[in-house]
Formats: structure tokens, sequence, C-alpha cells
């Protein structure tokens, strides 16, 4: 059964830290990992990776995939209280790609 | 460009009754699917639509229902409501039916059932 686990569940740092986010996966027809960012209603998209495509950045965020360990990273650098928020991690079902297989989620608070 | 609008924002039921929520996808999105999300349990996928035809459907029980119009904008009802029912529900609406999984999310519907 597809699988989408993320690590850890929650995480407080102090503005200026560095934090790293896991996401694990496990799904039979892998087409691309998703993350998004949930502030207070609906997620946001921040990356997608794919097989030709394994590393993302956006300013002080980036993202990796490892397809041979089933895994992803998502980096913040240099936090800010604004980047609190719960972070999404997610791939396409096998069956159809329209179903988004979703890990529970990290809750990360930045603290001034 | 407007994004994915939903109706209502909020509301509060009781056991028994049933809802109806609404989904208006980004113009030009003809794909809308549905989650659920819980504190317990996170998102979880209720429903997807293609050009009005259900092409998925998650491990809901059958008080969960919905369906698509011709202009792409989808209902779900859930009838005979259950605490365990109170839940943001979300829908999101992306381009095509095989996309690789960007959505675009609405700001949701918060269901309080008491």
């Amino acid at each position: 059964e597809d699988k989408v686990v993320q690590s850890p569940l929650s995480l407080v740092v102090h503005e200026g830290d560095t934090v790293t986010l896991n996401c694990s996966y496990e799904v039979t027809n892998f087409r691309s990992l998703l993350w998004y960012k949930q502030e207070k209603k609906a997620p946001t998209f921040l990356f997608m990776l794919t097989s030709s495509g394994i590393e993302k950045k956006s300013g002080r965020l980036s993202s990796i995939l490892d397809k041979k360990e089933l895994f992803s990273i998502l980096n913040i650098t240099a936090t800010q209280t604004g980047d609190s928020a719960v972070y999404l991690c997610a791939v396409p079902g096998s069956v159809t790609a329209g179903k988004l297989i979703f890990g529970q989620g990290t809750t990360l608070q930045v603290k001034p | 460009k407007a994004g994915v609008t939903q109706t209502p924002r909020y509301l509060i039921k009781t056991r028994g009754q049933q809802v109806t929520l609404s989904c208006s996808p980004i113009s030009g999105h003809r794909s809308v699917s549905w989650y659920q999300q819980t504190p317990g349990q996170g998102l979880q996928f209720l429903f997807e639509y293609f050009s009005e035809t259900q092409r998925n459907k998650g491990n809901f029980p059958g008080r969960f229902s919905g369906r698509q119009f011709s202009n792409s904008r989808s209902e779900m009802n859930v009838s005979t409501l259950e605490l365990g029912d109170s839940a943001l529900y979300l829908c999101a609406s992306s381009l095509s039916q095989t996309n690789t999984g960007e959505l675009f999310f609405g700001e949701g519907s918060r269901l309080t059932v008491l």
C-alpha cells in the first residue's frame, strides 16, 4: 500500500536556525514527490521533485530527492517566524495520479 | 486569476443531519479532488473528478458522495453526519487528469458536528 511518513512530527526552533524535514515514501509507481506548506487553511505548493529533477531550490528553501533510498528532505535555512507552518509531503498514488498520498505533516514553530 | 473557491467556509451541524459543500476550481482546471483533514488522520483523499466522472474514491463510507458539473464545479455531500465527520474539507483542482501532483487547494470548509 502506498505510504508517506514524515519526521519529525513537530519542531521548535529559533529564528536564524536551519531545519531539515524528512519524508520517506513507499509507492509502486513513482511519479513525483511534492512538498506543500500549510499556514492557516489552504496548503500551498512549494516543490515538485521527479526522476528528472531531484533537487530544487527557492530562496531559503531547498529540497532533494533520493529515489534509491526512497526519501526526500526539505531544508530551510535562516528560518524566520513566517516559516511557522505545517509542512506536508505527498506522492501521487500508484493507481491514479490524481490521488495524493500525504504524510502526517511536520509542524514547525519558529520563535523570535 | 481566481483561485479555488470553497463555500461555505464554516458550518455547524448536528448529528444525523446532512451537509453539502461546494467547490469552484480555477478557471480552465477540469480535475477536482476532495480531501478531509483532521488532527489525528491528517489529509485523506475522498474523491477525484474529471469531466464529470469520478475517477477514484478513497476509503470513506458511502455517506460521503460527490459530483462534478459540466462547468467543472464540484459538490460533496455527507449524509447522516457523525461527530467524527468534524474536519476541514479541502478541495483541490488541477489542469489535467494525469497530473503529476501539483494541486491548487482552496481554503477549505470547516465542518463542526455537534
